[in-house]
């Protein structure tokens, strides 16, 4: 149990689909994150929200689409994806103290694969 | 931007050695930390060295940070197959405290 939940763990979607990851955690933290895995790449961050508003969108396409309705949930939106963006989708989350030392704890991942 | 090499990005060994994984940067971070993943799963947390110099231990898991704090080493002694995995690190900046920064990863194959 790493405290944080994520669902579903596998996801196989068409490009017209609409479907959605979801994200809880139960270590009482302020921040939450997505970041994208894919095969022989570094984990890239998508998104960061601190205290449900979001802080930094790395130049992620509009056809993902986060919401954080509070401190403990995190979903990611997805439609019209394209086959390039299967990959493993993990959620994390950390207590921001400013400019202090952040430590994340990652969910299982929801692996994505897009047909 | 501030970028993490790690080396070697591919490393299979037998069981009982020792191996040394390394995560290298020319900029400086404010702390430095080591996560390992397996199939399937999400990185899970190590280790968290702060202080240049500083040598953590973790049973048979050494982890130094760089004086300069701008690299950092994992050393397995009498490598087991449960060792193997993606090993990651992850540098948090000077600034901006949420965005760590993550190593493309050494993915370890312990041999029984």
């Amino acid at each position: 149990e790493t405290g944080v939940t994520q669902t579903p763990r596998h996801l196989v979607m068409g490009m017209t689909n609409k479907k959605s990851l979801k994200c809880e955690q139960h270590l009482g933290h302020n921040a939450m994150y997505w970041y994208k895995q894919s095969a022989k790449k570094p984990l890239e961050l998508m998104f960061v929200y601190n205290f449900k508003e979001q802080t930094e969108n790395n130049s992620v396409p509009s056809r993902f689409s986060p919401e954080c309705p509070n401190s403990s949930h995190l979903f990611l939106h997805l439609h019209t994806l394209q086959p390039e963006d299967s990959a493993l989708y993990l959620c994390a989350s950390s207590q921001d103290r400013g400019f202090m030392n952040t430590e994340a704890f990652f969910g299982q991942g929801t692996r994505l694969t897009v047909v | 931007t501030q970028l993490l090499e790690q080396s070697p990005q591919f490393l299979s060994i037998q069981e009982g050695e020792n191996l040394t994984v390394y995560c290298n940067s020319s900029s400086v971070f404010s702390s430095l930390q080591w996560y390992r993943q397996e199939p399937g799963e999400g990185p899970v947390l190590l280790v968290t060295v702060v202080t240049g110099g500083e040598v953590k231990k973790l049973k048979r898991l050494t982890f130094q940070f760089g004086d300069a704090r701008k690299d950092s080493s994992l050393h397995i002694t009498a490598a087991q197959p449960g060792d193997t995995g993606l090993y990651l690190c992850a540098g948090g900046p000077l600034r901006g405290a949420q965005k760590l920064v993550f190593g493309q990863g050494t993915r370890l194959t312990i041999n029984p």
